[in-house]
């Protein structure tokens, strides 16, 4: 099955800084990579995703780059503030076409902590 | 809309005892899945479902049980509790209707579970 790996497991910036999470995965059909963000006793939530059609995808401060042939993706955060502190976890599936469900295998989770 | 409730918030339990994880979301969602989420493991997939009387095992399902009676609810039933399965169990679920791509998977609040 898939096998996704997660780096680094903890990650401490500077107001300001920028955040690089990295993630690889083993099976190259897996086609669609998500990243969830998790605060202190609360729930996942999605904050950007990718599809294997893409190379890269940008919100705001928040850009998901990926590479198909290397197998790995990447979470990149630009002018944190404290308020990304949390745990962030990425994934990936198998998302079959005609269909709209993959089921998620996550890496092992980073924590961030963004220092004012 | 509640979005995914899950029911209890804590529960102790112990060893060889049994108890049923509630789960269930207003949304309409046919997709509805069962994690465990463990000190730097990530989110494993324990049971999914992609419709009521339709089950099937995740990455680790020994322990747990699972049945989808209506699309609303998804019980995960603990049959003789062990301390592997102290863990914290998150529901989530997600649309099947298909709209070019993953639909996002919405989790639960959470159960943090202890067995002693």
């Amino acid at each position: 099955g898939e096998n996704v790996e997660q780096h680094p497991s903890t990650l401490s910036v500077q107001e300001g800084d920028s955040a690089v999470i990295k993630c690889t995965y083993s099976d190259s059909a897996s086609n669609y990579f998500p990243w969830y963000k998790q605060e202190l006793g609360k729930r996942p939530q999605l904050i950007i995703d990718i599809r294997s059609n893409v190379g890269e995808k940008k919100d705001q401060r928040i850009a998901v780059t990926l590479n198909k042939t290397a197998k790995h993706f990447s979470l990149h955060i630009t002018e944190t503030q404290p308020e990304d502190s949390a745990v962030y976890f990425c994934a990936a599936s198998k998302f079959a076409g005609g269909t709209s469900y993959g089921k998620l295998t996550f890496g092992q989770g980073t924590i961030l902590t963004v220092h004012p | 809309n509640a979005g995914v409730t899950q029911t209890p918030k804590f529960q102790v339990l112990k060893t060889g005892q049994s108890m049923t994880l509630q789960c269930a979301q207003d949304m309409n969602h046919e997709y509805m899945s069962w994690y465990r989420q463990d000190p730097g493991m990530g989110l494993r997939l324990i049971h999914y479902s992609v419709g009521a009387g339709i089950t099937d095992q995740g990455e680790v399902p020994n322990g747990y049980n699972v049945s989808r009676s209506t699309t609303e609810d998804f019980p995960l039933r603990l049959l003789s509790a062990a301390p592997s399965q102290t863990s914290v169990y998150f529901c989530a679920s997600s649309s099947l209707l298909y709209a070019g791509g993953p639909n996002e998977q919405f989790f639960g609040p959470g159960t943090r579970l202890t067995v002693l």
